[in-house]
């Protein structure tokens, strides 16, 4: 069963654009992470949430968890090809004891 | 503070043989999680220790096995090598376990078995 349900899988814009994905649940959280992962590398971690309805900002990407915190998105103004990447949520599932990874989004920024 | 480290970074072995992969986590950081990475599955996690102890385990073969010292690095070890064990095999490490605090990845070993 895959707890964290990830959209869409694949995105390829025109540099400017804007974009959001969604990370979505039915299971509550206790945190939700959300990493940029380049070929043949490591996750980056992004940013941490923890609480419902926090809204975080890196620069030109925008976090939000959900109120209920089974949910979350990451919304990116004026994508740049840098942003290329897979995108990655991630979260600790309430009662659970191991971190759940989502599906994740491949996005591709054309120059 | 120094990122995770993985070594080594590249590995290229046969079907049968087997592989040992290193880990060094945080300063710090007590627990070690190994995940396994393919283009069709995802991210899969392998196992989490913790102070020397496995904690968590997920749905490998017996093959696939771990261990962590006193100093908290940790090695995974894959026995019988298939076909199908290539693979990017990530590290991650956390002060805490079980998920109660931020995961942080090691580079990764691309392993590829011929």
């Amino acid at each position: 069963t895959q707890l964290l349900e990830q959209s869409p899988q694949f995105l390829s814009i025109q540099e400017g654009e804007n974009l959001t994905v969604y990370c979505n649940s039915s299971s509550v959280f206790s945190s939700l992470q959300w990493y940029r992962q380049e070929p043949g590398e490591g996750p980056v971690l992004l940013v941490t949430v923890v609480t419902g309805g926090e809204v975080k900002k890196l620069k030109r990407l925008t976090f939000q968890f959900g109120d209920a915190r089974k949910d979350s998105s990451l919304h990116i103004t004026a994508a740049q090809p840098g942003d290329t990447g897979l995108y990655l949520c991630a979260g600790a599932v309430v009662g659970y004891q191991k971190v759940t990874f989502g599906t994740g989004t491949k996005l591709q920024v054309i120059p | 503070k120094a990122g995770v480290t993985q070594t080594p970074r590249y590995l290229i072995k046969t079907r049968g043989q087997q592989v040992t992969l290193s880990c060094s986590p945080i300063s710090g950081h007590r627990s070690v999680s190994w995940y396994q990475q393919t283009p069709g599955q995802g991210l899969q996690f392998l196992f989490e220790y913790f102070s020397e102890t496995q904690r968590n385990k997920g749905n490998f073969p017996g093959r696939f096995s771990g261990r962590q010292f006193s100093n908290s690095r940790s090695e995974m070890n894959v026995s019988t090598l298939e076909l199908g064990d290539s693979a990017l095999y990530l590290c991650a490490s956390s002060s805490l376990a079980g998920g109660s605090d931020t995961q942080y990845f090691g580079p990764g070993t691309r392993l590829t078995v011929l």
